[in-house]
């Protein structure tokens, strides 16, 4: 139980265009999930909450409108970087909160890579 | 804001080996998290800790918190090439209705030469 499904899985794109990442919870509600951002032999850095029915919220440094997050059910969260530029070439992840809660763990989406071009 | 400080950041042992891979907190933690992964692939759960003093294990991976729950170790018997990958600690932040947040400690990427 508690599966996130995230797609694409990989995604090539042009400088200037935007693409959707997709992420969603299988097998349960989610009112929660969680947006991260990895860059080459580095951790995973939180970018964001996702919140549904409400919006998101971001980490210091995170910018709200080159990220688009929308929660608009329970069990679907998309993260969408708008006007793509090379630099936000990098691993996307998102996770959420399984129903038995935080101290069950966190489940976590497969990953999408994003390269721009 | 709550930091999460990891050691070492690489680990290259030979197979058979036992290895120990720490992480301490800037602040009390509510929860202790240990992940494993492949670079460019999911996170695989490994183990949560919440109690002071508390330990676990899973086949030869053993995890454990300090009493004063702000130090983390994970420790590795007789390791074996399928236990090479990045290592990370996990915060958790306790939000409303049961959630909150997560954050990372640095990672240890940990080879295992045959």
């Amino acid at each position: 139980g508690a599966v996130v499904s995230q797609h694409p899985s990989r995604v090539i794109c042009k400088s200037g265009t935007s693409v959707k990442i997709e992420c969603r919870s299988l097998d349960f509600q989610a009112t929660t999930m969680f947006w991260y951002r990895q860059f080459p032999k580095q951790s995973l850095m939180l970018m964001a909450t996702s919140n549904e029915g409400s919006k998101a919220t971001y980490e210091q440094g995170v910018e709200k409108d080159k990220f688009l997050i929308n929660h608009a059910s329970l069990t679907l969260s998309t993260l969408t970087v708008t006007s793509a530029h090379p630099e936000d070439s990098s691993f996307y992840i998102c996770s959420a909160v399984p129903p038995q809660g935080i101290y069950r763990g966190y489940t976590f989406g497969s990953g999408t890579r994003l390269t721009v071009v | 804001s709550q930091e999460l400080e990891q050691s070492p950041q690489s680990l290259i042992v030979q197979e058979g080996k036992n290895l120990t891979i720490n992480c301490t907190s800037s602040k009390t933690l509510y929860g202790l998290y240990w992940y494993k992964q492949k670079y460019g692939e999911g996170l695989i759960f490994l183990m949560m800790l919440q109690k002071g003093g508390e330990e676990k294990s899973h086949e030869k991976i053993t995890a454990k918190l300090d009493e004063k729950k702000q130090q983390s170790s994970l420790h590795i018997t007789a390791s074996q090439p399928s236990h090479a990958g990045i290592y990370l600690c996990g915060a958790a932040t306790p939000g409303s209705g049961n959630t909150g947040k997560l954050i990372f400690g640095q990672g240890t990427t940990l080879q295992v030469k045959p």
